[in-house]
């Protein structure tokens, strides 16, 4: 089946910096989901991006369905920034069973 | 509008018991997807239901099942439970299409004691 791999998997910055999350898959995708997970353990959606890029507030997205990847940009990270990032697609194939990958988990430090 | 609603939130539950989870989706949406979260696994898909009807299943022992109702509300049942389905279940909903965005539920916290 499908891999996810999600780069890096842990990550520290000081509070104002900018970080690229990365997300990589093995195969053609029909959908792909970015979630910011919380404390509590709800998924908050951040983006819906099969492809293209799309921008909101100090957070944007770029997926390139043909060479297989997607980037996650945070720019001038805040603490409430924190918490572990995930990339979810929804293989071409496969039918309507989505895969996670592991997650990035970013530590903003004041 | 009301988002996707999972109850009960938190459960303890004993080996060898049974339990019972429900999602409530969002109005108009016809796809519930069920996820189970461990540390050791990350996020794994067990089952997801449109009208219905069971479209796609993970790889889990039959002791996890699920169902979904006319009005598109969704349970997930695991019998005989053991340590390890200790977890955190997730649920999703979405308009069903293959290319529509999922937006998720806050979780039931499962403890098998």
């Amino acid at each position: 089946g499908i891999q996810v791999e999600q780069s890096p998997p842990d990550l520290i910055l000081q509070e104002g910096a900018n970080s690229t999350l990365r997300c990589n898959f093995s195969d053609s995708v029909n959908n792909l989901q970015w979630f910011h997970q919380n404390p509590w353990g709800q998924l908050i959606n951040l983006f819906y991006i099969p492809s293209g890029t799309k921008q909101n507030g100090r957070l944007s997205a770029t997926t390139v369905a043909t060479e297989r990847y997607s980037l996650l940009y945070i720019s001038s990270s805040q603490t409430t920034d924190s918490g572990v990032y995930f990339c979810a697609v929804v293989p071409y194939t496969g039918g309507f069973k989505t895969i996670f990958g592991a997650g990035t988990r970013l530590f903003v430090k004041a | 509008k009301a988002g996707v609603t999972q109850t009960p939130r938190y459960l303890i539950k004993t080996r060898g018991q049974q339990v019972t989870l429900s999602c409530s989706p969002i109005s108009g949406h016809r796809s519930v997807s069920w996820y189970q979260q461990t540390p050791g696994q990350g996020l794994q898909f067990l089952f997801e239901y449109f009208s219905e009807t069971q479209r796609n299943k993970g790889n889990f022992p039959g002791r996890f099942s699920g169902r979904q109702f006319s009005n598109s509300r969704s349970e997930m049942n695991v019998s005989t439970l053991e340590l390890g389905d200790s977890a955190l279940y997730l649920c999703a909903s979405s308009f069903g299409q293959i290319n529509t965005e999922a937006f998720f539920g806050q979780g039931t916290r499962l403890t098998v004691v």
